[in-house]
């Protein structure tokens, strides 16, 4: 199975700051990465697909970049809506794995 | 707009069966890969499997399902169906269905999920 390696597990940050969260497979899975946000009590919300192509009606503060191992998803100014937890996963190869996920909360 | 909607979930012992369902509405639900995922509440995402359209065929399961649960889809009502048997107390999750591309079943989109309590 492909491991993913997510960090960090949990960040605090400031509205306006810029943050980072990365994510690492264990094999090379090409672009075939997506990013989801979760809300408490809610299901997952797809925001990033193929590593760094944003879907419908997701702000443009959101982005993603990188490809085989390493990639870093950002949120470029944080809006207090923005609280959640956030994923990523890979679906280069079965099983779909997933990080352990990365909890995001105001300062 | 794609809506997915999960029914079916419950607190059952161990060993038990349960069926649950998910209908799809706002696309043409017998084009799709239909998904399941579950969570532990509090805990990070799981794949169990998906189902392909009906011109691939087939279905894939995580090894810790495979040979206990069985996804099965009638597009005529625009259903897909998670048959658990055997559960375990370790099954106890939220249940996702999601609805992938034509070919893939990445989850680009996600039902509400229901509870399974796998209890005695």
């Amino acid at each position: 199975d492909i491991q993913m390696t997510q960090s960090p597990s949990s960040l605090s940050a400031s509205v306006g700051d810029r943050v980072t969260i990365t994510c690492q497979a264990s094999h090379d899975i090409r672009n075939y990465l997506n990013w989801y946000q979760q809300k408490p009590g809610k299901a997952p919300n797809l925001l990033i697909y193929d590593a760094s192509d944003l879907d419908t009606g997701v702000p443009s503060r959101f982005s993603g970049s990188g490809s085989g191992t390493d990639f870093t998803f950002t949120i470029s100014s944080l809006q207090p809506e923005d609280i959640a937890t956030y994923y990523c996963q890979q679906y280069d190869d079965l099983p779909y794995t997933f990080g352990q996920g990365t909890k995001l909360e105001i300062k | 707009e794609v809506q997915l909607v999960e029914s079916g979930g419950g607190l059952v012992q161990p060993g038990r069966s349960l069926r649950l369902s998910c209908t799809g509405s706002g696309f043409i639900f017998g084009d799709y890969v239909m998904s399941w995922f579950r969570q532990v509440p509090g805990k990070g995402l799981e794949w169990v499997g998906f189902i392909r359209s009906k011109p691939f065929g087939g279905t894939e399961y995580a090894a810790s399902v495979k040979g206990r649960f069985i996804i099965a889809r009638d597009d005529s009502k625009s259903l897909a169906y998670l048959q658990m048997n055997s559960l375990q107390t370790e099954d106890t999750a939220v249940y996702y269905c999601t609805r992938g591309s034509m070919v893939r079943g990445v989850p680009f989109y996600w039902g509400q999920g229901t509870l399974v309590t796998v209890s005695s």
